[in-house]
């Protein structure tokens, strides 16, 4: 069963904590996506990486960090400098030969205690 | 820098009628458009997507048409359905990027 997973589906964050999203793919797409999304709004980029070892700030980069290890893998970590970080995660990837669309994970919801 | 507009925000249909939602793009340069449906606490899933080079294209029940001199490009639904209430997002890029300008939005509420 090909596509993009995401882990967990809720995440509790408590104060001053550090969380990782994963999200994992197994469509030998070679970049990747990290968005968040606030209730009721569009899609803001967090982070992206076109090739393993590489990635670039998306638009809300602070407060985040990410790795790409391997081409299948592209965690994300909300760090405690991210002040609010309740938001439903959207983890995408995409072929870059050619102008391909991006395919989206099912979203992780990260919650603050 | 890129912008994409997207109106209205919300819709509200009967069931069988048409709706229709609009995106205004910025960047002359931008050459590929998608459109992603988003249900209730579920990622957006691609439903159609236009290139430059053509000016309309159907699938079943939807269709999307791209006006490049006036920078706009449509999501039409006809004969709609209750499972067709979702959220609908536009998005534009160019051929030299890696990254989609994402519409904010549109709620489409189709009533039985």
């Amino acid at each position: 069963d090909g596509g993009i997973t995401q882990s967990p589906k809720y995440l509790f964050r408590k104060e001053g904590q550090n969380v990782t999203l994963s999200c994992e793919q197994n469509l030998n797409h070679d970049a990747m996506y990290w968005y968040r999304q606030d209730p009721g709004q569009g899609l803001r980029l967090i982070y992206y990486s076109q090739i393993v070892n590489d990635f670039q700030k998306g638009d809300i980069a602070e407060g985040y960090s990410v790795s790409r290890e391997k081409k299948e893998s592209f965690p994300l970590t909300v760090t405690s400098a991210q002040k609010n970080p309740t938001a439903f995660y959207l983890c995408a990837s995409r072929r870059t030969s050619g102008q391909e669309t991006q395919y989206f994970g099912p979203g992780t919801r990260l919650l603050v205690l | 820098g890129e912008n994409v507009e997207q109106h209205p925000s919300t819709l509200s249909v009967q069931e069988g009628d048409s709706a229709v939602i609009k995106c205004t793009y910025s960047d002359s340069a931008s050459n590929y458009f998608p459109w992603y449906k988003q249900e209730l606490g579920k990622g957006p899933q691609l439903i159609i997507d236009i290139r430059s080079n053509v000016g309309e294209k159907k699938d079943q029940r939807i269709a999307v048409t791209l006006n490049k001199t006036a920078k706009h490009f449509s999501l039409h639904i006809t004969e709609t359905q209750p499972e067709d209430s979702a959220v609908y997002f536009c998005a534009a890029s160019r051929w030299d990027t890696d990254k989609l300008i994402f519409g904010t939005g549109t709620r489409l509420q189709v009533f039985p």
